[in-house]
């Protein structure tokens, strides 16, 4: 089975300008999350979807972080503009729906993101 | 809001000692628990998890954890720790039958010396 695949795996840029990261969950996994780890710290849940629907987006700054899931599949993250403290790894997972046999979820290998 | 204590945010023990990396939990409704590891440059993979099931759950590459209601706790520990344990492990809790969303705790570096 494929894992979450995600890409750019780092970005450097410069701050103000855009970035963006994309994510192609689990086949069959309808939710999907953005995670943001900041050096040093857990990872923190920036945007949670369930198919092409937002769950939980209450801890997204939504001034300049932007996050859709077309068709319900893929996801694209979006920053503009950047800024210092936006560098960190943005962690993408999914999980298929919850039973008891079925409460994990599993992380793409991340996108390290540098702002200077 | 669930939130969930790592004390300690480096731990070094000797080759082939107990390893023993805390966790509590402060949740209002009965949690799911979950340690995560993490090497470096990569994302993050379950070492275990506990669902309502048996109190003492066993993961992956010999960890353990117990879940301890009455301490709101879920500590994870091997009896012998190999060099390749050396990385950051999260612990983490979502709640019974509502989000699914993880709240982690800021993790515990654990290195291992020869």
């Amino acid at each position: 089975e494929a894992g979450v695949a995600q890409s750019p795996r780092y970005k450097i840029i410069e701050k103000r300008q855009s970035v963006a990261f994309w994510c192609n969950p689990i086949s069959g996994h309808a939710t999907l999350y953005w995670y943001q780890q900041i050096l040093g710290q857990g990872p923190k849940l920036l945007i949670q979807f369930q198919n092409n629907g937002v769950v939980d987006d209450s801890q997204l700054p939504k001034d300049r972080f932007s996050a859709e899931r077309l068709k319900g599949v893929d996801s694209t993250l979006k920053i503009q503009p950047a800024k210092l403290e936006d560098s960190a790894v943005y962690l993408c997972a999914s999980s298929p729906p919850r039973s008891a046999l079925n409460t994990e979820a599993f992380f793409g290998q991340g996108t390290r993101l540098t702002v200077v | 809001a669930q939130s969930v204590t790592q004390l300690g945010s480096h731990v070094s023990v000797s080759e082939g000692a107990l390893v023993l990396l805390r966790c509590n939990y402060s949740s209002s409704v009965p949690p799911y628990l979950f340690w995560y590891v993490q090497y470096p440059n990569q994302g993050l993979q379950l070492l275990l998890k506990y669902t309502s099931a048996a109190t003492l759950v066993k993961g992956i590459n010999g960890f353990e954890a117990e879940f301890k209601k009455s301490e709101t706790s879920f500590h994870l520990t091997k009896p012998s720790a190999h060099m390749s344990d050396a990385a950051e492990y999260f612990c983490a809790v979502s709640e019974w039958g509502g989000s699914e969303k993880l709240v982690f705790g800021k993790g515990t570096k654990l290195t291992v010396n020869p």
